[in-house]
């Protein structure tokens, strides 16, 4: 079964609209991680949280927002979508800072 | 001065070759560290932790010399279902357990 959920895989957007991917977990762990990765490049961290605990990436742009309403569920909020913004969007989980991460299978965002 | 770098690759390399990647880390405080396997566009896949001692897993061997920052990894006897994007992965716990990644190096077995 899978144990980090994203929701929806494929996701496509129009410029400038806002649009929210989910991640969900049924491990029970700690920390939830958004990783953003753009074609040919490696996964780049933008936040993540510790429980409700909200952390940013010092360069990751204000237009990138996350919500943690529950352990289990996790949001990536992008308020205005612009070009540039087209990616892999992955979340990852793990217990505690030290312990493996598990990736979601990713949603691949297109903005046109 | 990327915190971790791997050889670009390509590897084209045929059935049953050994091969072989290397990676460098800049960071001296890196804490742990991994190799993930990536498939087309698909999600980042953990491969295997990576210790001083060097670590063996089947057909893969991972080596790590914290002196040189130095990571590798070899995989003997390569099968085409090994053809994917390897990504020499660091964890620096004191930032939240971030993982940094390098950029990968991608290897295609051929028949």
């Amino acid at each position: 079964d899978a144990m980090v959920i994203q929701n929806p895989r494929y996701q496509v957007t129009q410029f400038g609209k806002p649009v929210t991917l989910s991640c969900s977990q049924t491990l029970n762990h700690n920390v939830m991680y958004w990783y953003q990765q753009k074609s040919s490049q490696a996964p780049k961290l933008l936040f993540h949280y510790y429980d409700k605990d909200f952390n940013n990436e010092a360069d990751t742009p204000d237009n990138f927002q996350s919500r943690r309403p529950n352990t289990s569920f996790c949001f990536l909020d992008i308020r205005s979508p612009g070009l540039g913004d087209a990616a892999m969007y992955l979340c990852a989980t793990s217990r505690t800072y030290t312990d493996t991460q598990y990736f979601g299978p990713g949603t691949r965002l297109t903005v046109l | 001065r990327k915190e971790v770098e791997q050889d670009p690759g390509p590897f084209n390399v045929p059935e049953g070759a050994t091969v072989a990647f290397n990676c460098t880390y800049s960071n001296s405080a890196s804490q742990s560290f991994f190799w993930y396997r990536q498939d087309c566009r698909k999600e980042p896949k953990l491969l295997m932790s990576v210790y001083s001692s060097g670590n063996e897993d089947g057909r893969f061997t991972a080596q790590l010399n914290r002196a040189s920052q130095y990571i590798s990894l070899l995989i003997r006897d390569s099968k085409l279902s090994d053809s994917a994007t390897y990504l020499c992965v660091v964890n620096f716990y004191n930032q939240g357990g971030k993982l940094i990644f390098g950029q990968g190096t991608e290897l295609s077995v051929k028949p």
